[in-house]
């Protein structure tokens, strides 16, 4: 069964800096990768997905994620974080051959922007 | 277009009483699932199902039941409540568990049991 692992559980970022959330996972096979954000009180939202082709993906609100296969990494970036970026982020793997048991989900990074 | 819809939003129930949350796709999604969601545990799968009648667990189903009778609906029970039970609920639906598309989450069923 596929894992992941998000390495910072907090982070705390003033406005305009730089943001980069890490993602790893684990499977021996290929996968399909997203990134959801759940801004407090509300239910998750698709940031980005990787399924194929281009490592490099970009997403919604100025987010891109680049997928390093041989590091099993599904990093989250943003050159110039906003204050209306605090969200819970959420990086999750299923194969790509079909998982039926769903998605799997990291634990989550609670990132707050001061202003 | 409403997407996924959850029922109740908020919900507060007595240890050992029992209770459905409402689950309903208008996306013709075969995929359906539960998550729930607790803090510092991301999201955890509790049942799935491929498709009308055809149902599974996932990693954390006990004290859990589902039944897929339409493409649509998939409610969740809670057969007696307890207060690890305690939690937010998802429900999420797709046409293909997310291996070809994106998967769509409802907006939550915040659950306490006192």
């Amino acid at each position: 069964a596929q894992s992941v692992s998000q390495h910072n559980h907090h982070v705390i970022l003033s406005e305009a800096a730089s943001l980069e959330l890490g993602c790893n996972y684990s499977y021996g096979g290929t996968v399909n990768l997203f990134w959801y954000v759940q801004y407090p009180g509300q239910h998750l939202q698709l940031l980005l997905k990787y399924f194929s082709g281009d490592p490099l993906v970009k997403g919604i609100k100025g987010f891109e994620a680049e997928f390093i296969k041989s590091k099993f990494s599904f990093n989250l970036r943003k050159p110039s974080v906003q204050w209306s970026d605090t969200a819970e982020y959420f990086c999750a793997v299923i194969p790509s051959g079909g998982g039926a048991d769903g998605l799997t989900f990291g634990k989550g990074t609670h990132l707050i922007i001061q202003p | 277009n409403a997407g996924v819809t959850q029922t109740p939003k908020f919900q507060v129930l007595k240890t050992g009483q029992s209770m459905t949350l409402q689950c309903a796709q208008d996306m013709n999604h075969e995929y359906m699932s539960w998550y729930r969601q607790d803090p510092g545990m991301g999201l955890r799968l509790i049942h799935y199902s491929v498709g009308a009648g055809i149902t599974d667990q996932g990693e954390v189903p006990n004290g859990y039941n589902v039944s897929r009778s339409t493409t649509e609906d998939f409610p969740l029970r809670l057969l007696s409540a307890a207060p690890s039970q305690t939690s937010v609920y998802f429900c999420a639906s797709s046409y293909s568990g997310g291996f070809l598309d994106t998967i769509y989450f409802g907006e939550g069923s915040w659950l306490t049991v006192v």
